[in-house]
């Protein structure tokens, strides 16, 4: 089973800061990768997917990079809604996986 | 608007049994694959299973394979899922979600609903 692991699992970040969030991929999964957000006690939301398209609706600040082993979530100018957790999910194979989530905390 | 409901969560005792379902509108239930996700208490995201539009293929995580079985009633405009041999390591929100055809993320979720196993 390919296996997603994000980084960091925590960051502190202040309003208007720039931040990133690595996900890494056990095998090659071309692009196929999403990205979502989640606040407590919601359902998840879907952010980015096919690695870099962002989702209708989604404002532009979010962007996705990356291909084959190796992805990027960057915020470019943090807002007071985005603090929430975020988690990358693989669907290259028919077994979806997630990685574990980053946890993006007020600073 | 999409919707998905989910509903049948509750607290079931290890060894016990529970079905779960989503109730989909606004917009062709019959041409959406489907997916449960859960999330255990205080845990990240997992996905356990996925049927195409017609039920045609069926996939499972490992950890619920030979113990839960998906299902659609395209009449219905519904999604369940039979949980059998429940164990306390299945207590979590479980979420119902639509996959976008072609690309395979998830692009609506219902608000999900609680199990609990525990005696």
């Amino acid at each position: 089973d390919i296996q997603m692991t994000q980084s960091p699992s925590t960051l502190s970040a202040s309003v208007g800061d720039r931040v990133t969030i690595t996900c890494r991929a056990s095998q090659s999964i071309s692009s196929w990768l999403a990205w979502y957000q989640q606040k407590p006690g919601k359902a998840p939301k879907l952010l980015i997917y096919k690695a870099s398209s962002l989702e209708s609706g989604v404002p532009s600040r979010f962007s996705g990079s990356g291909s084959g082993t190796e992805f990027t979530l960057t915020i470019s100018s943090l807002q007071p809604d985005d603090f929430a957790t975020y988690y990358c999910q693989q669907y290259n194979s028919y077994t979806w996986t997630f990685g574990q989530g980053t946890k993006v905390e007020i600073k | 608007e999409v919707q998905l409901v989910e509903s049948g969560g509750g607290l079931v005792k290890p060894g016990g049994s529970l079905r779960l379902s989503c109730a989909a509108s606004g917009f062709t239930f019959s041409s959406y694959s489907m997916n449960w996700v859960r999330q255990a208490p205080g845990k990240g995201l997992e996905w356990v299973s996925s049927i195409s539009s017609s039920s045609s293929y069926i996939y499972y995580a490992d950890s619920v394979k030979g113990r839960f079985t998906i299902s659609r009633d395209n009449a219905k405009n519904s999604l369940y899922l039979q949980m059998n041999s429940l164990r306390a390591e299945d207590t979590a929100v479980y979420y119902c979600a639509r996959t976008v055809a072609g690309t395979l993320e998830f692009d609506y979720w219902g608000q999900g609903t609680l199990v609990t196993v525990s005696s």
